[in-house]
């Protein structure tokens, strides 16, 4: 089956540790996304890939690095340096239609820090 | 800076109502409108995508239009089920920017039998 995995589903660190979070799909797809979800709030962008070996900050980079070494993986490293981490997160990864981009999600990792 | 608003919030109907909410977008630059459907703890799940003004789709009970000259997309569900509860997103894309979508905060549809 084609699609996006992510994992943990669930995961749990004390305050000051970085911890990584895993993307993975195996859509071919060029472009890779991470999103952050609050309460009450709708998806932001953290960082997205469009190639192996590039990427750029969204909305909300502060506080978090990535890496594109191979095309089908897009992990996200929440540091110690985010002052907020605790929250849902989100991978995508995107094709060209022609007339858009349409993105596939993966299912999601909530990440509560204490 | 492309900027999505959703509205309402959150919505509670009962089943059978029909119900609507809105997405609005900058109308100028119109590249393309994603509707997408989010259950709790799963995938956000592609409802339609819509780029000419004056598009309609349809799914089941689930329709969208597209009004990009004013800037605004209207989801509509006809007969709400309890399984229609989820939030759902809309979202545009930034031209050339390789597919980075901006969402919109995301109505949270709640349906009781």
């Amino acid at each position: 089956d084609g699609g996006i995995t992510q994992s943990p589903k669930y995961l749990f660190r004390k305050e000051g540790q970085n911890v990584t979070l895993s993307c993975e799909q195996n859509l071919n797809h060029d472009a890779m996304y991470w999103y952050r979800q609050d309460p009450g709030q709708g998806l932001r962008l953290i960082y997205y890939s469009q190639i192996v070996n590039d990427f750029q900050k969204g909305d909300i980079a502060e506080g978090y690095s990535v890496s594109r070494e191979k095309k089908e993986s897009f992990p996200l490293t929440v540091t110690s340096a985010q002052k907020n981490p605790t929250a849902f997160y989100l991978c995508a990864s995107s094709i060209e239609t022609g007339t858009t981009y349409e993105q596939y999600f993966g299912p999601g990792t909530r990440l509560t820090v204490t | 800076i492309l900027n999505v608003e959703q509205s309402p919030q959150s919505l509670h109907v009962q089943e059978g109502d029909s119900t609507n909410f809105t997405c609005s977008f900058p109308s100028s630059n119109f590249y393309a409108l994603h509707w997408y459907r989010w259950e709790t703890a799963k995938s956000p799940e592609a409802l339609f995508v819509m780029t000419l003004n004056g598009d309609e789709k349809k799914k089941g009970r689930i329709s969208a239009t597209l009004n990009t000259k004013e800037g605004y997309s209207y989801l509509y569900i006809k007969g709400s089920q309890p399984e229609d509860s989820a939030t759902y997103l809309c979202a545009s894309p930034s031209r050339n920017q390789g597919g980075k979508l901006i969402f919109g905060q995301g109505t949270e549809l709640s349906v009781k039998p």
